[in-house]
């Protein structure tokens, strides 16, 4: 199956700065990733759909100008928290889908807005 | 909309069989996913039912899908310690995938 790697797995941030998360599909194409944030004993909830060469698709209450999503080629696709918050201290997870069958998740990263 | 529940919570000993529920909503589901999230990882995909299917079986996991009663179940044999995770059932909808609450499963010697 599709190889999929985010980066960093692990970060903390002063608040008002901005974090860049990567992911990184490795050995297949993706035109379409998806962005996952997990808040601690909780689901996972999606928050946008990364489309490569146009813009994302957000959620419904997930703030666009504040979750920066950039997929530039079919290999990566970004996600900027910008001026995060402690409140945005969470687990993100991007995914990647092959055919409708199976997703691949990265590994997630574990952001603490101090 | 999509909305997928599961029990919170669920304790094992080892060598027993876990079961694991799962109930959705969306009743044009095309695939149903287990997924395995140890502590600080991503999810691993354990298992998946096309829902035209009513079993499968992979080794140790079985999953039963109902899809009157949209009821999902993974039967995991013979339980180990290594079992110990968050197990979460998803379905999809279009492209996306809804993810119940997930299930803590703790397994003890």
């Amino acid at each position: 199956g599709a190889v999929v790697s985010q980066h960093p797995s692990w970060v903390i941030c002063k608040s008002g700065t901005s974090v860049k998360i990567e992911c990184r599909s490795l050995d297949f194409q993706a035109t379409t990733m998806f962005w996952y944030r997990q808040f601690p004993k909780q689901s996972l909830m999606l928050m946008a759909t990364s489309n490569e060469g146009s813009k994302a698709t957000y959620e419904q209450g997930v703030e666009k100008d504040k979750f920066l999503i950039n997929h530039a080629s079919l290999t990566l696709s970004t996600l900027t928290v910008t001026s995060a918050h402690p409140e945005d201290s969470s687990f993100y997870i991007c995914s990647v889908l092959q055919g409708d069958t199976e997703a691949f998740f990265g590994q997630g990263t574990r952001l603490t807005v101090v | 909309g999509e909305d997928v529940e599961q029990s919170l919570f669920l304790s094992v000993r080892e060598g027993d069989s876990s079961v694991i529920n799962c109930t959705y909503t969306d009743s044009s589901s095309t695939y149903l996913y287990w997924y395995k999230q140890e502590p600080g990882a991503g999810l691993q995909l354990l298992t998946y039912i096309f829902s035209n299917m009513d079993m499968k079986q992979d080794q140790r996991l079985t999953v039963l899908l109902n899809k009157k009663d949209k009821h999902l179940s993974l039967r995991i044999a013979d339980t180990q310690t290594g079992d110990s995770a968050i197990y979460f059932c998803a379905e999809t909808g279009f492209q996306k995938l809804v993810f119940g609450t997930g299930t803590r499963l703790l397994v003890s010697p």
